[in-house]
């Protein structure tokens, strides 16, 4: 498709388990985004790649959080032992290039629910 | 008018009527400011954006307004429809490798 697709919609684990949620961004598009949607809240910054550049990891809340961006392309945010309050929609985003010059396209996010 | 809601602030207004969504940003080297909207159970959507050289930018039926002397943005709507009743995030750049959101807005509109 022509957007940022997101998988799975939705995914429900239990306390301790890894998930994996998988990003595939606008085609040609440089810079990806992970954010973190818990409810009723803003958005939380978790990760940014650009390019082959070494990514942005500041956002990211603990070491159980990981990232990665295979050949610039599909990128997969993994959380290993997952805590309840894990539980929020993870968001991808992806742009053109940085910001400032260009808007943020967003998928419709991936649900997590950690029982 | 506005009321604090379950977690978000909420603005509930009737159709055809004008709707005027606030947000104060936090860094004041910040230069490049959007709104976007998400409705329930989508990704946020881009409304309109606005660069700090300017203190007001206009699209279809959306106005933006900075004021960066009190640090303050916000997004007028004429006319609101019920398709406008969603989330509003106001994001701001700072100028590191991403945005900032605020907590945003729920607008709903009664037909």
């Amino acid at each position: 498709g022509a957007g940022v697709s997101q998988s799975p919609s939705n995914k429900v684990t239990e306390k301790g388990k890894d998930v994996e949620l998988r990003c595939d961004p606008i085609s040609g598009h440089t810079a990806l985004y992970w954010y973190r949607q818990s409810l009723g809240q803003g958005l939380e910054f978790l990760i940014y790649f650009q390019g082959n550049s070494a990514p942005d990891k500041s956002g990211l809340p603990s070491d159980r959080f990981s990232a990665e961006r295979t050949g610039g392309s599909v990128s997969t945010l993994t959380i290993q032992r997952t805590q309840q309050e894990d539980s929020a929609v993870y968001l991808c985003a992806s742009s053109l290039r940085r910001l400032n010059t260009g808007e943020l396209f967003f998928g419709e996010g991936s649900r997590l629910t950690v029982l | 008018g506005e009321s604090v809601g379950l977690h978000l602030p909420t603005l509930s207004v009737q159709e055809g009527d004008n709707s005027i969504i606030n947000c104060a940003y936090s860094n004041s080297a910040s230069d490049y400011f959007i709104w976007y909207k998400q409705e329930s159970g989508k990704g946020p959507q881009f409304i309109i954006d606005i660069r700090s050289n300017m203190d007001k930018r206009q699209g279809q039926r959306v106005t933006v307004l900075l004021n960066k002397t009190v640090k303050h943005l916000s997004l007028q709507i004429a006319a609101t429809q019920p398709g406008d009743s969603a989330v509003y995030f106001c994001a701001e750049d700072p100028g590191y490798s991403t945005l900032t959101f605020g907590k945003g807005t729920m607008l709903l509109v009664s037909p």
